[in-house]
């Protein structure tokens, strides 16, 4: 079993629409977890940074964290076609060496 | 704030020739520095982890001898890919970190062998 796991998708949907993606995780120890949106040809750009269990909201962004289901979030509040990417949830411990990625999921949002 | 660079940002080169990469944290001090390789449609791969002034972490399966990695202060690190091969070409991605916090990621080198 993976330390994350993300479905890679693709997924589409059309312009508005509200987007959930997800992963879980297996490792108790991660405290920090993050979601990276990465654009075709360019390096990942830090989304979402949560400390522990909640909510985080920036936007049409909210971030939500499950720690005892090991389970994390991020949804889209009214989806753009500028939205379409690759969206990678990442986690770590006390120390980011030690960050473990999900395999990225691949939006599209058509207008 | 928070921003890494990373120079060049794409690079086609002969086989056998070496490439260097650098990777600069251009607001912050990193402690640390990432260095990962991506094909396309998958996901980032760590090959190395390096901290300031001492000798880089390689992941399993990555040959040192061919990647090396020097790290000589807070704000640089270089991926020096040696003799390079066809089977080379990738995308390479550095980040940047401080103790306690994410990781922040430069914009990705292409590297092309021919």
């Amino acid at each position: 079993q993976k330390e994350v796991e993300q479905d890679p998708g693709p997924l589409s949907v059309p312009e508005g629409a509200i987007v959930s993606l997800n992963c879980t995780y297996s490792n108790s120890a991660f405290q920090y977890f993050m979601w990276y949106r990465q654009y075709s040809r360019k390096g990942p750009e830090l989304l979402m940074y949560t400390y522990s269990s909640g909510n985080k909201e920036d936007g049409r962004f909210t971030a939500q964290v499950d720690k005892s289901s090991k389970y994390i979030s991020l949804f889209i509040r009214d989806s753009q076609p500028s939205d379409s990417a690759t969206y990678l949830c990442a986690m770590s411990g006390y120390n980011n060496n030690d960050m473990r990625f999900g395999a990225g999921t691949r939006l599209t949002v058509k207008p | 704030g928070a921003v890494v660079s990373q120079h060049p940002s794409w690079v086609i080169c002969k086989s056998g020739t070496s490439v260097k990469i650098e990777c600069r944290s251009l607001d912050f001090q990193a402690t640390t520095m990432f260095w990962y390789r991506q094909f396309p449609k998958q996901s980032l791969m760590l090959m190395a982890t390096s901290n300031e002034g001492s000798k880089a972490t390689y992941e399993q399966g990555v040959e040192k001898d061919k990647f090396l990695i020097n790290h000589a202060s807070l704000t640089l690190s270089t991926l020096t890919v040696t003799s390079a091969h066809p089977e080379d070409s990738s995308f390479y991605i550095c980040s940047a970190g401080r103790d306690g916090e994410t990781q922040y990621f430069g914009p990705g080198t292409r590297l092309l062998v021919l």
